[in-house]
């Protein structure tokens, strides 16, 4: 069985902080999928990133950047000088491999970013 | 905008009742799936349809069933409802070709409340 958890509930922080959210998983699976979605208050997820089981390279889009560590099963994601519309719940995500439709998703962390 | 949209918006349902959700996919997206989003957790899998058979279920009860329609629409019904059913309901596309899919698009949900 696969499993997701996201131990920070809660994270606040002011405008321009640097702030990580943790993400570790548990499948038996050797290939697969890790996922990260913003959900703000309107409900719809939005996509952030795909990173394959096999690919540990770490990544970087503007003032985002993700940490994949395949030995602690570990899928980090960072946001670099927080603004105020970060503010959402951030979901992690783990699906088999080439099913992204069939996702097990975290319990997500509640990002709050005070201006 | 990812192109998939669900109706209702909002509903209420007294427990006991049936309910139908609908979901319009992409055009071209084969593959729909279905899942259940209570309050503070993250979404869980309730099933995927292809090419209008169930392909996969997760831990969900006989009265949630659904159906798929060759013009890329589907529906989520749930039987003889309960209190705990109430919840944000997201569908998700994938795209054409196959089952298999390294992305999913998800529609805005519904958010049903059951009395």
């Amino acid at each position: 069985a696969q499993k997701v958890t996201q131990a920070q509930t809660e994270i606040s922080v002011v405008e321009k902080e640097d702030v990580t959210l943790d993400c570790v998983y548990e499948t038996r699976d050797t290939t697969y999928y890790l996922f990260w979605y913003k959900q703000p208050p309107s409900g719809e997820l939005v996509f952030l990133i795909r990173r394959n089981s096999f690919d540990e390279q770490n990544e970087i889009s503007g003032r985002y950047s993700w940490n994949f560590q395949k030995s602690t099963s570990s899928f980090n994601f960072t946001i670099t000088a927080s603004q105020v519309v970060d503010s959402a719940v951030y979901f992690c995500a783990l699906s088999e491999f080439s099913n992204a439709g069939k996702s097990t998703f975290g319990d997500g962390t509640t990002l709050t970013v005070k201006p | 905008e990812t192109g998939v949209t669900q109706s209702p918006t909002h509903l209420i349902k007294t427990r006991g009742q049936q309910v139908t959700l609908r979901c319009s996919s992409q055009s071209g997206h084969n593959t729909v799936s279905w899942y259940q989003q209570a309050l503070g957790q993250g979404p869980q899998f309730i099933f995927q349809y292809y090419r209008e058979e169930e392909n996969g279920r997760g831990n969900f009860p006989p009265r949630f069933s659904g159906l798929q329609f060759p013009n890329y629409s589907s529906e989520l019904n749930v039987n003889a409802l309960e209190l705990d059913d109430s919840a944000l309901y997201l569908c998700a596309s994938s795209p054409t070709g196959s089952p298999l899919s390294y992305e999913q698009y998800f529609g805005p949900g519904t958010r049903l409340t059951v009395t």
